[in-house]
């Protein structure tokens, strides 16, 4: 199965910085697919098929990448980004989930 | 608008089984795959398997055939999902989730199960 590296497992940023967390791939995938988690909630689709934002994804949020590296990044940190973001592929069976990484408010 | 209703709470004694559940309302429950995905502290998220409820045909992580049996009800738009010979390995957060071309577009609340004695 491909095993999905997401670093760095925790962060922290101030209001107004820029964030960029990664997503590494063992193995080629289309696509990369991004899910908010929040502490005591489910997760949920946030950055779909790399790069395009889910109903009411605030802007300043961006997906790049391919093959295997694939990015999240906020242009501008607020304190309602602060949560664990998780990577996910389906390229191959199974699906798998990176170990995500945990943005924390400075 | 869709939603996916799980129950808050389980707990069971090891060796013992349990039959989660996922009410889905607000889109048509036979033409959508429903899965199940586990979250541990520890693992992370991991994919059990999924059913595609119009037809009952389903498909499972390597790692979870013989621990998870997974079923649905057409007429109460309910899947289902049955955990066998529980052990602390199998407390976790369950969660199920729509699937929409190669990602999971909806999610239950999740079920949190507590194997102890």
């Amino acid at each position: 199965q491909i095993v999905l590296t997401q670093s760095p497992a925790i962060m922290s940023a101030s209001p107004g910085e820029k964030v960029t967390m990664t997503c590494s791939a063992s193995s080629s995938v289309s696509y990369m697919h991004w899910y908010q988690q929040k502490s005591g909630t489910s997760p949920k689709r946030w950055i779909y098929d790399t790069s395009k934002l889910a109903s009411g994804v605030p802007a300043r949020f961006s997906g790049s990448g391919s093959g295997t590296s694939y990015s999240l990044t906020i242009s501008s940190m607020e304190a309602e980004d602060a949560a664990t973001y998780y990577c996910q592929q389906w390229s191959s069976n199974p699906p798998t989930f990176g170990a995500g990484t945990k943005l924390e408010l400075k | 608008q869709v939603q996916l209703q799980q129950p808050g709470a389980e707990l069971v004694k090891p060796g013992a089984s349990v039959k989660m559940s996922c009410k889905a309302s607000g889109y048509t429950f036979t033409s959508y795959n429903m899965h199940w995905v586990k979250q541990t502290p520890g693992q992370g998220l991991e994919w059990i398997g999924a059913i595609y409820p119009g037809n009952g045909d389903t498909s499972y992580n390597q790692k979870f055939k013989g621990k998870a049996t997974l079923t649905a009800d057409k007429s109460s738009s309910t899947a289902y999902m049955q955990l066998s010979s529980l052990t602390s390995e199998d407390s976790a957060v369950y969660y199920c989730a729509r699937h929409y071309r190669y990602y999971f577009d909806y999610w239950g609340q999740g079920t949190t199960l507590t194997v102890s004695s």
